[in-house]
């Protein structure tokens, strides 16, 4: 069973900080991960998906990192600003024909202006 | 206009009634899903949908009825409501399996 953990639950960062998001997965045999942002009283919206050949994606000012061989990704988000506030979760996939996401709990980002 | 669109946002209902929950995706996808979402924010998959063909039943309670009358929608009619029901509900849509997902909003549903 696939078990997906973040840490921290909880970040506070100044505004203009570097922020480092990990997730780490116990079953190194995944098709994709996806990294999804959730603001308070909203639904998920996916930021990054990665495929399980790539070892980065990159949006703008984000940047993810896969290590599938350590069960291991990294949202880096440079020069934070307050609107980064929120719940960042990541999922994933572990098949092609996997229909459903294994979905960490999360970290909740408040940058401080 | 919202991809993923679901209603209502809020119910608060008492033990014991039957309720609904409507599920409307306008992407043009073939898969949709229902997620809990509990009260220490994991999410799980309850239903998954292709086509309109149930795939995923994730040992959920019988009380919980998925219907798919076209690949756009997916609605969750819940029998003799619980407490432990109390949570947020997310319906989500992509197309196929292992492709970007999009949620609703959610539907925050409270059983008093």
């Amino acid at each position: 069973k696939q078990e997906v953990t973040q840490i921290p639950a909880a970040l506070s960062v100044p505004e203009g900080e570097n922020l480092v998001l990990n997730c780490s997965f116990t079953d190194s045999a995944i098709y994709n991960l996806q990294w999804f942002r959730q603001d308070p009283g909203k639904g998920l919206t996916s930021l990054l998906l990665i495929q399980s050949s790539q070892r980065e994606q990159t949006s703008g000012r984000l940047n993810a990192s896969l290590d599938k061989s350590s069960g291991r990704s990294t949202l880096y988000i440079a020069a934070s600003q307050p609107g980064d506030s929120a719940t960042y979760l990541c999922a994933v996939s572990l098949r092609s024909n996997d229909y459903k996401l294994s979905f960490g709990a999360g970290t909740t980002v408040t940058v401080r202006a | 206009d919202t991809a993923v669109s679901q209603t209502p946002k809020y119910l608060v209902t008492q033990m014991g009634n039957d309720k609904s929950i409507k599920c409307e995706q306008n992407l043009g996808h073939d898969t949709m899903y229902w997620y809990k979402q509990d009260s220490k924010k994991f999410l799980k998959i309850m239903f998954s949908y292709n086509n309109k063909e149930l795939i995923i039943n994730e040992t959920v309670p019988n009380r919980f009825s998925p219907k798919s009358p076209d690949k756009a929608h997916l609605n969750l009619h819940i029998n003799s409501l619980e407490l432990g029901d109390s949570a947020v509900y997310f319906c989500a849509s992509s197309q196929g399996s292992g492709n970007t997902i999009y949620f609703g909003e959610g539907s925050w549903l409270t059983v008093v």
